[in-house]
């Protein structure tokens, strides 16, 4: 079973709209850790926030949300005020338990495209 | 901020030729991981090793083997090429004090002929 599905291959939004980038995961590890990822045209993998699996409140990093949900097991990326350098694709990722050196599981990934 | 280092960026090879990637990563960072990625598709994950120990595998083939030195670095070598091969391959590095983000450097495109 895949551990990340992210089922949006492509998105569009107006600039300066909000959007949300589903995440759905699997996992039986209690402990376990969220993360989003760009990657742009020119290939980087930009870190943008993380989600702790015991973490309470929703994690947040300037126009960034992770909205989520842990009964339903989602982790929705929620991007505010979209900008055109914001066009890119973006990979939700899992690290499962807390053992260092752990591997990231990552999604098939979504292409956001920004539209003026 | 220093960022995680690879070198080389780009690589051209010829089938059944030897490769070695490496890897230098952020400050104080005490553990890498290796990543393939190829076109349109996801990161799959390699190897990881942590204060120079193998710390989990994944999918790497058995002409891939890696390692960590000393000063923290890492070289993945890669023998008798294949053109399947050819892919962006991605370091990352972490730190447990920073929950464990994985902070990917540029990539090496290896591209095999």
């Amino acid at each position: 079973a895949q551990k990340i599905t992210q089922t949006q291959p492509g998105m569009f939004v107006q600039e300066k709209e909000a959007v949300t980038l589903d995440c759905t995961y699997d996992t039986s590890d209690p402990s376990y850790g969220l993360f989003w990822y760009k990657q742009p045209s020119s290939g980087e993998m930009i870190f943008l926030i993380y989600q702790g699996s015991y973490d309470q409140q929703n994690a947040t990093e300037g126009r960034y949300s992770l909205n989520f949900q842990k009964a339903r097991k989602s982790a929705n990326l929620v991007i505010s005020a979209s900008q055109l350098g914001d066009s890119a694709m973006y990979f939700c990722a899992m690290r499962e338990g807390l053992d260092t050196g752990n591997q990231f599981y990552f999604g098939t990934g979504t292409s956001l495209t920004v539209i003026p | 901020a220093a960022g995680v280092i690879q070198s080389p960026r780009h690589l051209i090879k010829e089938k059944r030729e030897t490769a070695t990637l490496k890897c230098y990563p952020i400050p104080r960072h005490d553990t890498v991981y290796w990543y393939q990625q190829g076109p349109g598709q996801d990161p799959q994950f390699l190897i990881s090793f942590y204060e120079k120990m193998q710390s989990d595998k994944g999918s790497i083939p058995d002409r891939f083997s890696a390692q960590q030195f000393s000063d923290y670095h890492s070289e993945l070598n890669m023998s008798s090429l294949e053109l399947g091969d050819s892919a962006l391959y991605f370091c990352a590095s972490s730190s447990r004090v920073r929950t464990d983000t994985q902070y990917f450097g540029p990539g090496t495109r290896l591209t095999v002929l």
